[in-house]
């Protein structure tokens, strides 16, 4: 099966300056990535996804990236917020299954 | 209902006993999955239903541990002979299955094997 590995496992930085995490995986049969929110105490939540067609997809302050031939994707976080304090998972596989990353704990300091 | 709905929320139990975790996931979703999630970890996968077709079972740690879908739609994993390494949140997610492939997350049943 798919092997997701997700770096780094924490991560803090002051309000207002970027967040990157960082995720490979193993089967190039994959092509679909999402990467899910869950604040703590609560269930994980999708807030963006990418598939393997599309290199870059952008949403507000959020953006991930895809590079099919290394096989690895990042979430982008800029000007990030408190409220962006939470744990982060990477995801990859197929519209079928995917499996996740371990997790990327971000703290923004206000 | 709204959304992917698990019981109990909470459930204690003494080592050697079994253990049955229900879900009931979003009305019309195919895909349903379960997973696990110990303390600080990421979410470990367990098993995929997809429709009628036989369950992906690929990720389940040991005998122990099986799971049922009846009729499609809800889902009961259960664990025969808990152990104390058992004690994790499992989590239920459902989707549609399809292209848009969003998978929601119920909250989750929190384990704790005494």
């Amino acid at each position: 099966g798919e092997n997701v590995e997700q770096h780094p496992s924490t991560l803090s930085v002051q309000e207002g300056d970027s967040a990157v995490i960082k995720c490979t995986y193993s089967d190039s049969a994959s092509n679909y990535f999402p990467w899910y929110k869950q604040e703590l105490g609560k269930r994980p939540q999708l807030i963006i996804d990418i598939r393997s067609n599309v290199g870059e997809k952008k949403d507000q302050r959020i953006a991930v990236t895809l590079n099919k031939t290394a096989k690895h994707f990042s979430l982008h976080i800029t000007e990030t917020q408190p409220e962006d304090s939470a744990v982060y998972f990477c995801a990859g596989g197929d519209f079928n299954k995917f499996y996740f990353g371990s997790g990327t704990k971000l703290n923004v300091k206000p | 209902g709204a959304g992917v709905s698990q019981s109990p929320s909470n459930k204690v139990t003494e080592k050697g006993k079994d253990v049955e975790l229900r879900c009931d996931p979003i009305s019309g979703h195919t895909a349903l999955y379960w997973y696990r999630q110990s303390l600080g970890q990421g979410l470990e996968f367990l098993i995929y239903f997809q429709g009628n077709s036989a369950p992906d079972k690929s990720g389940l740690p040991s005998d122990r541990f099986s799971a049922e879908r009846t009729g499609g739609s809800v889902s009961t994993l259960t664990i025969q002979r808990t152990q104390q390494e058992d004690s994790a949140v499992y989590l239920c997610a459902s989707s549609s299955g399809g292209w848009d492939t969003e998978a929601f997350f119920g909250q989750g049943t929190r384990l704790t094997v005494v």
